[in-house]
């Protein structure tokens, strides 16, 4: 069976500090993968999808960005954080476009 | 991306009442599910439906595909504590090929 792990589980990091937040999949092949952020426990915003390796659509501009290194790897980064990154930050795979996502456990990002 | 409109935005039961939620859109869809999260993790996905008019069950929770295309329902029958959490719906457009999400419904159970 296919299951998603994402890490960390939380993250107090200051302002201004880099980011990297890792998410992979396994039990499956070139899944469509996602990045959604959470603000106060509603409202999932995507933020970045990827079809394959080193495909990536940006939904919202913003200080993030995505990668897909592997298959089954997807990285969300920032150089520079800002207060207004903090939320909770959910990824997500998808067998192909259409098809129900299914979610890792999140990352708390607390930004002081 | 677009919100689907969820309602209601939160509620607060009884245990062994049924709870029923809807979600709308202006647009017609192909596909709508429904989910659940609970503090701290992430959406589970409970229902998919595929099509109009589709009611499908999974355990004491039932979900409708609206016939109109622009809607589904949730109901939740003899809730219990475990229950709590927050519904999300997502719709996937007739001309889309990404999920939009609904706003979601904050369930409370008072035991």
């Amino acid at each position: 069976s296919q299951t998603i792990h994402q890490w960390p589980a939380t993250l107090v990091q200051p302002v201004g500090s880099p980011l990297s937040l890792e998410c992979t999949v396994e039990g499956t092949s070139n899944p469509n993968l996602y990045w959604y952020r959470q603000a106060a426990g509603r409202g999932l915003q995507l933020l970045f999808y990827s079809v394959g390796i080193g495909q990536i659509s940006s939904e919202v501009p913003q200080n993030l960005s995505a990668s897909r290194p592997q298959d089954r790897q997807f990285i969300l980064s920032s150089k520079k954080l800002l207060l207004s990154d903090s939320g909770f930050y959910l990824c997500a795979w998808s067998p192909r476009d259409g098809q129900p996502q299914h979610f890792g456990d999140g990352t708390r990002l607390s930004i002081l | 991306g677009q919100q689907l409109n969820q309602s209601p935005q939160s509620m607060f039961i009884q245990e062994g009442e049924d709870v029923s939620m809807n979600c709308t859109s202006s647009s017609i869809f192909n596909t709508w599910l429904w989910y659940k999260q609970e503090p701290g993790e992430g959406p589970v996905l409970l229902i998919a439906l595929y099509k109009a008019g589709e009611l499908t069950s999974n355990g004491r929770l039932t979900a409708q595909f609206g016939i109109t295309r622009k809607d589904s329902f949730l109901n939740i029958s003899a809730s219990i504590p475990s229950d709590v959490g927050i519904y999300f719906c997502a719709g996937l457009p007739f001309t889309g090929n990404q999920f939009y999400f609904g706003t979601g419904t904050s369930l409370t159970v008072i035991p």
